[in-house]
Parts: structure tokens; C-alpha cells; sequence
């Protein structure tokens, strides 16, 4: 059972944009740790989205964009294409938990 | 620039152990700190364990402690992660992933897919 809790789905039509939210606590996102984000394509690995709550790796299109506050973070999604019809998994650390590798619970976001 | 390339699906029997190989290429598996991942089929992520950088010792998650051994081999710069008593929820892809100083898991490895089956 995941301590960040994300929505199931979410859609848009081609253009619109797009919110998932990652829903954490005191121990973990509230308590300072950063969130990173993570794009799973159908059929492939995960692949690094956003590191740092807000930092987007080199080749990443700044359609995507992350943010964080209290005990949740948000990745954004804006200019939505075809292509972005993927898995989103948030990612923290939790000091309740011994180990690093604390996964949200996913979101699939659907292009209409 | 770090590359995974992980071994081959796999299929066992319940009972059985299954051992899966990452090998690094691009740096050392000394410079890295190597992590195992797991996702049962239409499931989401669930992490496994690692090195710990901050401890210098393999950590690995409740769940797993006594049934998974993560174990390097420095002179392949190759990572192994073995799970013993495999039941049919153990049925997943296994990733191997690097963690970055900063908590962030970048690049994985393609995954593989071991089935447990009867």
C-alpha cells in the first residue's frame, strides 16, 4: 500500500491541459522531501519526468512542469498530445520507512 | 552516460528462487548506487530495495527482507537481485534503476519478466 495517493485516471482532449495530483503526509512530502515524477509509456520503463519537485531533464518538453506545496505535489501537463497518453508515477522519501523508494500510486492520463 | 541492460524473461515454479542480472555500462557499479523495482501486471510501482549511499549498506523493504538478496558483482559491473520462495503474486516485471544523490531513480533498465507459475 503506497503512502502517496494519486487519482486513478485522469483525460483531456489533444491541446488542453492536464493536472495529477500526489497526495503525501508529514513524514514524507510534508516533511520537506523532494517529489520527482516519472512517464511509463505502454509496454516500457518507467522514465524520469521531473526531479526536484520542478527540474526537467534535458530533452523533456516544458509542456510538462511540476510543483509542490505542504504535502502534495502536482505534475501539469499543457499543450496535451497523443503521445502523453502514458502512466504517471509521483516518487518520494518517506522517514517512517526504512529505504528511499516511495511510489505514488499512478495515474493513467488518457488522451480524448 | 549510465545504460541497464537487465537478463531475459524468466518462468518458475512455486518454491523456486529466480535471479535477475543488470548489467551496467557507461560507468562502474562502484559509482552508482543500484536499486530493484517491481510491477505486478496493471499494477503500479513497488520498490525493492538498494545500496544506501548514506549507510553504505544494502537496504531492502519490509516486505521483502528475508526473501530478496541484492548482491554486486564489481569486476562485470553487474547487479543481482534474487528472490527465493517465489509464489504467483511475485509474478512481475523487475526493473533495476539508479539512484541520483538527490532521491531520483534515473535511467532503469528494460525490465524483466519473471512468471510464476505452477
Amino acid at each position: 500500500q503506497s503512502v502517496l495517493t494519486q487519482p486513478p485516471s485522469v483525460s483531456g482532449a489533444p491541446g488542453q491541459r492536464v493536472t495529477i495530483s500526489c497526495t503525501g503526509s508529514s513524514s514524507n512530502i510534508g516533511a520537506g522531501y523532494d517529489v520527482h515524477w516519472y512517464q511509463q509509456l505502454p509496454g516500457t520503463a518507467p522514465k524520469l519526468l521531473i526531479y526536484g519537485n520542478s527540474n526537467r531533464p534535458s530533452g523533456v518538453p516544458d509542456r510538462f512542469s511540476g510543483s509542490k506545496s505542504g504535502t502534495s505535489a502536482s505534475l501539469a501537463i499543457t499543450g496535451l498530445q497523443a503521445e502523453d497518453e502514458a502512466d504517471y508515477y509521483c516518487q518520494s522519501y518517506d522517514s517512517s520507512l526504512s529505504g528511499r523508494g516511495v511510489f505514488g500510486t499512478g495515474t493513467k492520463v488518457t488522451v480524448l | 552516460q549510465v545504460q541497464l541492460v537487465q537478463s531475459g524473461a524468466e518462468v518458475k515454479k512455486p518454491g523456486a528462487s529466480v535471479k535477475v542480472s543488470c548489467k551496467v555500462s557507461g560507468y562502474t557499479l562502484t559509482e552508482l548506487s543500484m536499486h530493484w523495482v517491481r510491477q505486478a501486471p496493471g499494477k503500479g510501482l513497488e520498490w525493492m530495495g538498494g545500496f544506501d549511499p548514506e549507510d553504505g549498506e544494502t537496504i531492502y523493504a519490509q516486505k521483502f527482507q528475508g526473501r530478496v538478496t541484492m548482491t554486486e558483482d564489481t569486476s562485470t559491473d553487474t547487479a543481482y537481485m534474487e528472490l527465493s520462495s517465489l509464489r504467483s503474486e511475485d509474478t512481475a516485471v523487475y526493473y533495476c534503476a539508479t539512484l541520483r544523490p538527490a532521491n531520483w531513480f534515473d535511467p532503469w533498465g528494460q525490465g524483466t519478466l519473471v512468471t510464476v507459475s505452477s
